[in-house]
Parts: C-alpha cells; sequence; structure tokens
C-alpha cells in the first residue's frame, strides 16, 4: 500500500482559507477521504469519495483532486477548527492513511 | 442514535491474545462493511482490517496479516477482532468503524507489556 504525503503543520488566522494536501492518492482510485481529529476524540469524516461531505459536516470544508493530490480547503478559519487532519485512500485491497497535518488557528 | 460501542482491551504480555468486540447500534449493520483501525500514542491512525456486510470478503493491513483476523455475527450487530501473537507495537487505541468511516466508536485500549 502507498504512501500519502501531508505536510507536517499549516497555520492560518481565523476567518483565512488554508489548503492541506495528499500527494499520492492515485486517480485511479476514487475514494480519497478526510479526516478531522481533536485530542483524545476519535477521528470525525469530513469528506468522502474526494469531494462528497456528510450531511452533518460544515460547508466550510471541501476537498478536491489535481492528479495524484488531493486537497483539503477549510474556509473562514475558526478556533474549534484547530486539530489533526489526515486523508486516506482507500483501494481495492484495504485502505491507507496519511501522515497528518495539525492545523493551528493563531 | 447511531452507535459503535468497542470492548475487549486490556493489558496483555507479548505472545499473548485477545478478542475485541464492536456492537452496533441505530442503524442497519448487516447493510454495511466494516473496518477496524487502531490509532499508537501521538501516532494517526493505521488501518488494520475490513469486513464486507455479508462476512465473505476480508482484508487486512501487512502489519497485521495471518495474526489478526476479523469476524462478525449480523444477529448481534457485532464485529469481532481476534488478535494473536501480540506485540509491544500492537499497542493502541483500536477503534471500529463503518462503511465509508462515517461512524467511530470510542476505541477500546490494548496494551502488550510484561
Amino acid at each position: 500500500q502507498s504512501a500519502l504525503i501531508q505536510p507536517p503543520s499549516v497555520a492560518g488566522s481565523p476567518g483565512q482559507s488554508i489548503t492541506i494536501s495528499c500527494r499520492g492518492s492515485s486517480s485511479s482510485y476514487n475514494a480519497v477521504s478526510w479526516f478531522q481529529q481533536h485530542p483524545g476524540e476519535a477521528p470525525k469524516l469530513l469528506i468522502y469519495e474526494v469531494t462528497k461531505r456528510p450531511s452533518a459536516v460544515s460547508d466550510r470544508f471541501s476537498g478536491s483532486r489535481s492528479g495524484d493530490t488531493a486537497s483539503l480547503a477549510i474556509s473562514g478559519l475558526q478556533a474549534e477548527d484547530e486539530a489533526f487532519y489526515y486523508c486516506s485512500l482507500h483501494t481495492g485491497g484495504g485502505t491507507v492513511f496519511g501522515g497528518g497535518t495539525s492545523l493551528t488557528v493563531l | 442514535q447511531v452507535q459503535l460501542v468497542e470492548s475487549g482491551g486490556r493489558v496483555v504480555q507479548p505472545g499473548g491474545s485477545l478478542r475485541l468486540s464492536c456492537e452496533a447500534s441505530g442503524f442497519n449493520f448487516r447493510s454495511y462493511g466494516m473496518h477496524w483501525v487502531r490509532q499508537a500514542l501521538g501516532k494517526g491512525p493505521e488501518w488494520l482490517t475490513f469486513i464486507r456486510s455479508d462476512g465473505n470478503e476480508k482484508y487486512y493491513a501487512d502489519a497485521v496479516k495471518g495474526r489478526f483476523t476479523v469476524s462478525r455475527d449480523n444477529s448481534r450487530s457485532t464485529v469481532f477482532l481476534q488478535l494473536n501473537r501480540l506485540r509491544t507495537e500492537d499497542t493502541a487505541m483500536y477503534y471500529c468503524t463503518s462503511g465509508v468511516m462515517d461512524v467511530w466508536g470510542n476505541g477500546t485500549a490494548v496494551r502488550v507489556s510484561a
């Protein structure tokens, strides 16, 4: 299973927009997901199948992909967005997670 | 409400075995494939295994293939993970999650230590 590469950290100010990349998410598979995780909690699904958002997730979160790089965009940054973010790729034989990105809201 | 509850985690010696359970409620369990994912302290999630809704297809990560076995009992809305030949590096929080991983339990802690 191939590795998914994420930047270790990103930062932004309240109200700003940021993007987190995930390289290695082959366009052969449409099952790219993004998760948010606060300390001490289970991961929470934000995006699945590259661009789909569960109904309970804020529309400030959006997903996209270009080539082998998927991206998670967060608009209108809020303090509660400070967390770890992980991408994942589901293939026919399993699932792999990225190394994670720590988002700091300044 | 939709819920997954894991249980069975404890301290176990290297080489030992454990059986984890994950009981589902609030949704049609028998229609969904189920995953097990673990997370060591300070690390990211690590996918372990997936079992299809009917239990007839299973996939495993290389790190646990041959040591861990997933199964399910749809009549009890429960998925299991049998952990054998445990190693210290298996110490982690173990989560079950459903389908596209939109529902997660709170996890059950496994510690492998002499």
